[in-house]
């Protein structure tokens, strides 16, 4: 059974403040890893991709990847309460093509 | 451009009546996904269309569960004799291909809820 886990929260931070999330998997053939951000009665938004060792930045948003460790994290810089959301990690194994979720971070960015 | 569109927002049904949910993915992309979200399982597959083909049907929950997608475009998800376990969010993305490196991108999802 392919696991995805992230802690549950509620992560609270103030704003301003970098918000850190963490995402770890099971399955070593996991080759795409993605990070969504959710608020409260919306849809997933993807906000960043990452399918290499190393970090990918994106505004105000980083990715790291590091697959020797299975772990992938999210960190948010300059947090706003703007970012209050629930954070999905979701990963594809190999060549497949159907993502699987952690069951997501709640963020919450106090002003 | 325009994103994933689902149709209806809501849907309230009563036990054991037939409900269809409707995508229409971004336009140009061939893959089509759905998921189910709901409270106690999170984000779950359901089925994914290369295509109108369905290569993959394993997260169907059951037979009530069914899926077509015509002309490469608009996808219909359809579960007959719905239950109360059926209550979720039925989500929609889509993709510009398979694989690992196409990313999916989500439409606004259906809440249906089942009396």
């Amino acid at each position: 059974q392919k696991e995805v886990e992230q802690n549950s929260g509620p992560l609270s931070v103030p704003e301003g403040a970098i918000a850190s999330l963490n995402c770890t998997y099971s399955d070593r053939g996991s080759q795409s890893f993605f990070w969504y951000r959710q608020y409260s009665g919306k849809s997933p938004e993807l906000i960043m991709s990452i399918y290499s060792n190393g970090d990918k930045e994106d505004g105000r948003f980083t990715a790291q990847l590091n697959k020797a460790s299975q772990y992938v994290s999210l960190l948010i810089r300059d947090s706003q309460p703007s970012d209050s959301a629930t954070y999905l990690c979701a990963v594809i194994e190999g060549s497949n093509y159907k993502l699987t979720f952690g069951k997501g971070t709640l963020l919450t960015v106090n002003p | 451009g325009a994103g994933v569109s689902q149709s209806p927002s809501n849907k309230v049904t009563e036990k054991g009546k037939d409900v269809e949910l409707r995508c229409d993915p971004i336009s140009g992309h061939t893959a089509l996904y759905w998921y189910r979200q709901s409270l106690g399982q999170g984000l779950e597959f359901l089925i994914y269309f290369q295509g109108n083909s369905a290569p993959d049907k394993s997260g169907l929950p059951s037979d009530r569960f069914s899926a077509e997608r015509t002309g490469g475009s608009v996808s219909t998800l359809t579960i007959q004799r719905t239950q109360q376990e059926d209550s979720a969010v039925y989500l929609c993305a889509s993709s510009p291909g398979t694989g690992g490196y196409n990313e999916q991108f989500f439409g606004p999802g259906t809440r249906l809820t089942v009396l």
